[in-house]
């Protein structure tokens, strides 16, 4: 199994809606990533989790809140977001971090638009 | 400047034509990503370079360490090809993927 799973791949929610993302993988991989994209523009990184602990914030607002309950899974929770935190949110993940992060293998992303 | 360059920005080509896509970088590098990424799409890695040149079917993807460069090509283009190119470094200081602006690439049959 290569692949990493997201759901779901479609998301519509208002500014007081609570909401999760939530990505899966069964490689083995300890490094996880949450990418935000916006149209025709690459990535941006938001967070990375590391053997499960968050090891990079991008000051992401607290709006954005990240979870790894275990090494296969990672979520991300969503509350009172703003109409321009529509984008493509992308989940990545790499065997591990540094030199020995290896291949990427993404996603296919799960596409919020906030009302 | 960014510390990820990518060239051309797009590119349109005929079935069949030799493609090639540049990326520049300055910063030290532990691994050069070649990501594909098809509109409305996730994004496919191709490629993860340290050194040398790699084949993937109609791709290869080479990387010269000292000059700090790579190239993507892609050799009997074909329209399944379309998608935007990607090229991403990862910074061996911050261990950060630093992303390319990408190039657009339409193959016309």
């Amino acid at each position: 199994d290569t692949e990493v799973t997201q759901t779901p791949k479609h998301l519509v929610m208002g500014m007081t809606n609570k909401k999760s993302l939530k990505c899966e993988q069964h490689m083995g991989h300890r490094a996880m990533y949450w990418y935000k994209q916006k149209a025709k523009k690459p990535p941006e990184l938001m967070f990375v989790y590391s053997y499960e602990k968050l090891s990079i914030n991008e000051s992401v607002p607290s709006r954005f809140s990240p979870e790894c309950p275990n090494s296969s899974l990672l979520n991300l929770h969503l509350h009172a977001l703003q109409p321009e935190d529509s984008a493509l949110y992308l989940c990545a993940s790499t065997q591990s971090t540094g030199a020995l992060a290896g291949e990427l293998f993404f996603g296919e992303g799960s596409r919020l638009t906030v009302l | 400047k960014n510390e990820v360059e990518q060239s051309p920005q797009n590119l349109t080509a005929q079935e069949g034509e030799f493609i090639t896509i540049n990326c520049s970088y300055s910063v030290g590098i532990s691994a050069l990503h070649w990501l594909q990424q098809h509109p409305g799409g996730g994004i496919v890695s191709l490629f993860m370079l340290s050194s040398g040149k790699k084949k993937h079917g109609r791709l290869i993807a080479t990387i010269n360490i000292q000059e700090k460069h790579s190239s993507l090509h892609i050799t009997a283009s074909h329209p399944r090809d379309s998608a935007v190119y990607i090229c991403a470094a990862r910074s061996y200081n911050t261990d950060k993927l630093i992303f390319g602006t990408g190039t657009r690439l339409q193959v016309f049959p």
